[in-house]
């Protein structure tokens, strides 16, 4: 089956980092992607991981470990724009371009 | 101008009605997504289509139908709409040459059903 976990919620005030964590079982698997998504916004692509590492890309980063399961995005020097849903979802490969996405984890950054 | 353009926005119909949500693309994909998200669950595939001859169903496909009439334009339809059906629905495409399969969003409909 598949089966995302990752935080329901997290705050943060504004110059601070933050790690959102997700662990992820899924059948099937060739990367990972973290959408940003803002309050009744479209989700806006953020990152793709396939290889095991972190890559950075700005102010945020994002790290994979297929054999744990596990990604995070690492996002520093906050801004209160940042605030908004973090969505962690694999690439199920085999089944090409159906990612599965988790529930999302609502980041608020504070003043 | 957006790239992934859908219609309407917002619709309220009743129990029962026969619904189409429309998208549209100008990104030149081949792939083309709906899903629909509600609060606390998540984004959840209902059909999409790799091409303008293929259509494939999600994980909530049930009450649900798409026709794909061009590779730009994808829309999905709810025979008799429920309650349990008002959602935010979003449609998507992505373009099989680009190895990361990167999904582009449309801005959504809200959809009640009362």
């Amino acid at each position: 089956g598949q089966n995302i976990d990752q935080p329901t919620e997290m705050t943060a005030t504004e110059g601070a980092i933050v790690q959102i964590n997700c662990t992820y079982q899924t059948s099937g698997f060739n990367g990972l992607f973290w959408y940003q998504q803002h309050a009744g916004e479209a989700p806006t692509f953020l990152s793709y991981n396939v290889l095991d590492g972190l890559e950075e890309k700005g102010r945020f980063s994002s790290f994979l470990s297929r054999s744990k399961g596990y990604s995070y995005l690492l996002l520093k020097e906050l801004q209160m724009k940042d605030s908004a849903s973090y969505l962690c979802a694999p690439d199920r490969g085999s089944t090409l371009g159906r990612l599965y996405f988790g529930r999302g984890t609502q980041l608020t950054v504070w003043p | 101008d957006a790239d992934v353009t859908q219609t309407p926005r917002n619709r309220i119909t009743k129990t029962g009605k026969r619904i189409m949500l429309e998208c549209s693309q100008t990104k030149g994909h081949d792939r083309m997504y709906w899903y629909r998200q509600d609060p606390g669950l998540g984004l959840r595939l209902i059909y999409y289509s790799f091409d303008v001859k293929d259509i494939n169903k999600g994980e909530i496909s049930d009450g649900y139908s798409v026709s794909r009439q061009a590779q730009a334009k994808f829309s999905l339809s709810l025979e008799s709409a429920i309650p349990n059906q008002t959602a935010l629905y979003f449609c998507a495409t992505s373009d099989h040459r680009d190895s990361k399969n990167i999904q582009y969003f449309g801005a959504g409909t809200r959809l009640s059903v009362l």
